[in-house]
């Protein structure tokens, strides 16, 4: 089946601008998961939802980001004022269940984001 | 404070060698580890996991090691092979569910 999608691919936008990410997880998996990933560096955990709502946020680096997954399916990291440290590729992981870390998170190919 | 730790930014092998990877983490509390692999332009792949009440997992040319006391893990490739040329990371959790990843090892296996 379908894996993880994420739109855009590439985004490029200039600094102070609103962005918005999208992810559309696999079918039937109730778990997503935003990562970000800098050069050079290992993904980084932002947020993860379980169905609706966020169940840990505690990943996001500060109010400028915050993510929504109104219906329990695709859900969208929106950065506001964005800044150029905010360059990175954003991964999004979808897992069938979040009732532990027992779970495999399938990951999208990323979205990579440039702020100039 | 990096809690997961892959010391070697690269490794390079020959085709049909053993490849190694090294991974070391500092939070007792992690329970679950897991290994991705990840080609350029691409998200990461999940490869194999092991739970901390194993200390081996074997799944085809793959094989990953535990050892609880020295808070570190490898991962085996036997044969290399050239398509196995990519970053590795190593990742670990809690009981929260959210990774925590090393900063990943490129291997190139040569043929």
């Amino acid at each position: 089946g379908a894996g993880v999608s994420q739109t855009p691919s590439n985004k490029v936008t200039e600094k102070g601008k609103y962005v918005e990410l999208r992810c559309d997880p696999i079918s039937g998996h109730t778990a997503l998961y935003w990562y970000r990933q800098s050069l050079g560096q290992g993904p980084e955990f932002l947020i993860y939802f379980q169905g609706t709502g966020a169940a840990d946020d505690s990943g996001l680096p500060n109010d400028r980001f915050f993510a929504v997954r109104p219906e329990g399916s695709v859900s969208t990291l929106k950065i506001q004022r964005t800044e150029r440290g905010d360059s990175a590729v954003y991964l999004c992981a979808s897992s069938l269940l979040a009732s532990g870390p027992h779970e495999t998170q399938y990951f999208g190919p990323g979205t990579r984001l440039l702020v100039l | 404070d990096q809690q997961v730790k892959q010391n070697s930014p690269s490794l390079s092998v020959q085709e049909g060698r053993i490849s190694i990877l090294n991974c070391d983490y500092t939070n007792s509390m992690f329970d679950y580890f897991l290994w991705y692999k990840k080609y350029p332009a691409e998200g990461p792949t999940f490869l194999i996991s092991i739970s901390s009440i194993k200390d081996k997992n074997e799944d085809g040319r793959f094989t990953v090691f535990l050892n609880k006391s020295a808070k570190h893990l490898s991962l085996h490739i036997v044969p290399s092979q050239p398509g196995d040329s990519a970053v590795y990371f190593c990742a670990a959790s809690d009981n929260t569910g959210k990774l925590i990843f090393g900063q990943g090892t490129t291997l190139q296996v040569k043929p």
